[in-house]
């Protein structure tokens, strides 16, 4: 079965440097998402892409997290600076229209 | 950040009991899904429900959804240690493909 692909799996940063995620869906997907899930919670949603188009970033925090999906396919999730209230796992998930979402492993990240 | 109620946070059963979980929405849900994810895990995809009062049974968990398709339930019959994780909800809106997931019900399963 087709997986989505995301690195690096675990991050080690301390505070005030940049930290970036990577993401690849599985092909065809046309929707991305980014999850924060801090230990114990369920995944709070970040940003939501069609395409190369952001349709929701809501509860993205704009003053130090950014995120793109240039080409509509492969997708970065950038922190800058990282704060430690930012250590938790970010999932990354994708989804054809309407149908179940598919998460990959996840990158851990610990803000020290 | 926007999250669904689910209820009971946590569960733990003897293994052979029975468990269920609960999810609710203040507004009617174009469909609901349901997640299992083990510790140490990332979410795994069970099940789609579409139609309103729509059951549907998974060997020995059944999932449910509301008539007014605003709540939902999961519920494991005879529960087995395989079954231990996190369930959670995740809510679709109307026009949208927004994916809101549920706080989650941690369930632990003694032998």
């Amino acid at each position: 079965e087709a997986e989505v692909a995301q690195s690096p799996r675990y991050k080690i940063t301390e505070k005030s440097q940049a930290v970036a995620f990577w993401c690849d869906p599985i092909s065809g997907h046309a929707t991305l998402y980014w999850y924060r899930q801090i230990l114990g919670q369920g995944p709070e949603l970040l940003v939501q892409f069609q395409d190369e188009s952001v349709v929701d970033d809501s509860q993205l925090p704009k003053d130090r997290f950014s995120a793109e999906r240039l080409k509509g396919v492969d997708s970065t999730l950038k922190i800058q600076p990282a704060e430690l209230g930012d250590s938790a796992m970010y999932l990354c998930a994708s989804r054809p229209r309407q149908g179940r979402a598919f998460f990959g492993q996840g990158t851990r990240l610990t803000v020290v | 950040g926007q999250q669904v109620m689910q209820i009971p946070q946590y569960q733990h059963v003897q293994e052979g009991e029975d468990f269920t979980t609960y999810c609710n929405s203040s507004t009617t849900l174009s469909n609901i899904q349901w997640y299992k994810q083990r510790p140490g895990g990332h979410p795994v995809f069970l099940i789609q429900l579409v139609k309103s009062g729509e059951v549907k049974k998974q060997k020995r968990l059944t999932f449910q959804f509301g008539e007014a398709k605003k709540n939902s339930s999961l519920h494991i019959t005879a529960t087995q240690t395989t079954d231990v994780g996190t369930y959670f909800c995740a809510q679709e809106s109307y026009n949208t493909d927004k994916l809101i997931f549920g706080t989650g019900t941690r369930l632990q399963v003694f032998p």
